[in-house]
């Protein structure tokens, strides 16, 4: 069964940046897009990025285009996204999705999400 | 951009049927996906695929798409079911994907 798991919990400095990891276990990593979705705090869905390891290509979401960078490490089965720039907004859980295909068309597959809170 | 328009919110009693509808711009020419999410958990897939269902779905969740409205509809809803919940659609020439805002659902 497919199975992501996300590093846990992080405190950030605003200005400062966010790495977060998702490593997925079942199917072939590369064959799959992996996705990235923000949740602030009682609010809604927001996909973020796309990266589809098989093609080494991302896709990012205009609102944060040149603050999110998503990739992807083939070897150990594990995504990535760093998120700079941080601001107190930014303060959301942040989920990993997998995919049904090499695209973000169903977000077939979810990590358990990262709390990042952004804080001075 | 593509805009997905839910309600807010949506009551309903226990064993009543709810529906949860999902409006954007000739939405039935796309595929659309619903997801539920509970208090503290990640988001499930509920329907795929305009009305297709994932194994260990209960049958009570089914979906319609036509026209500018997609619609969820949750049947003998229980109050496991409350929950808030998500459209979805993928822009295919932009390979972007699009969120509702979202709909709480309440059950009385």
């Amino acid at each position: 069964q497919v199975q992501l798991v996300q590093s846990g919990a992080e405190v950030k400095k605003p200005g400062s940046s966010v790495r977060v990891s998702c490593k997925a276990s079942g199917g072939t990593f590369s064959n799959y897009a992996i996705g990235w979705v923000r949740q602030a705090p009682g609010q809604g869905l927001e996909w973020m990025g796309t990266i589809t390891p098989i093609f080494n290509k991302a896709n990012y979401a205009q609102k944060f285009q040149g603050r999110v960078t998503v990739i992807a490490d083939e070897s150990t089965g594990t995504a990535y996204m760093e998120l700079s720039s941080l601001r107190s907004e930014d303060t959301a859980v942040f989920y990993c999705a997998r995919g049904r295909d090499t695209s973000m068309a169903l977000f077939e597959h979810w990590g358990q999400g990262t709390l990042v809170t952004v804080s001075s | 951009s593509y805009v997905l328009t839910q309600p807010p919110s949506v009551s309903v009693a226990p064993g009543q049927t709810a529906r949860i509808s999902c409006g954007g711009n000739n939405i039935g020419d796309k595929p659309v996906h619903w997801y539920q999410q509970k208090p503290g958990q990640a988001p499930v897939v509920v329907v795929y695929d305009d009305s297709d269902r994932p194994s260990g779905i209960p049958e009570r969740f089914s979906g319609s798409n036509s026209g500018n409205t997609a619609t969820l509809t949750i049947s003998r809803v229980e109050a496991g079911d409350e929950a808030d919940y998500y459209c979805q659609v993928w822009i295919h020439y932009s390979d972007h994907p699009i969120f509702g805002g979202g709909t709480k659902l309440t059950v009385l």
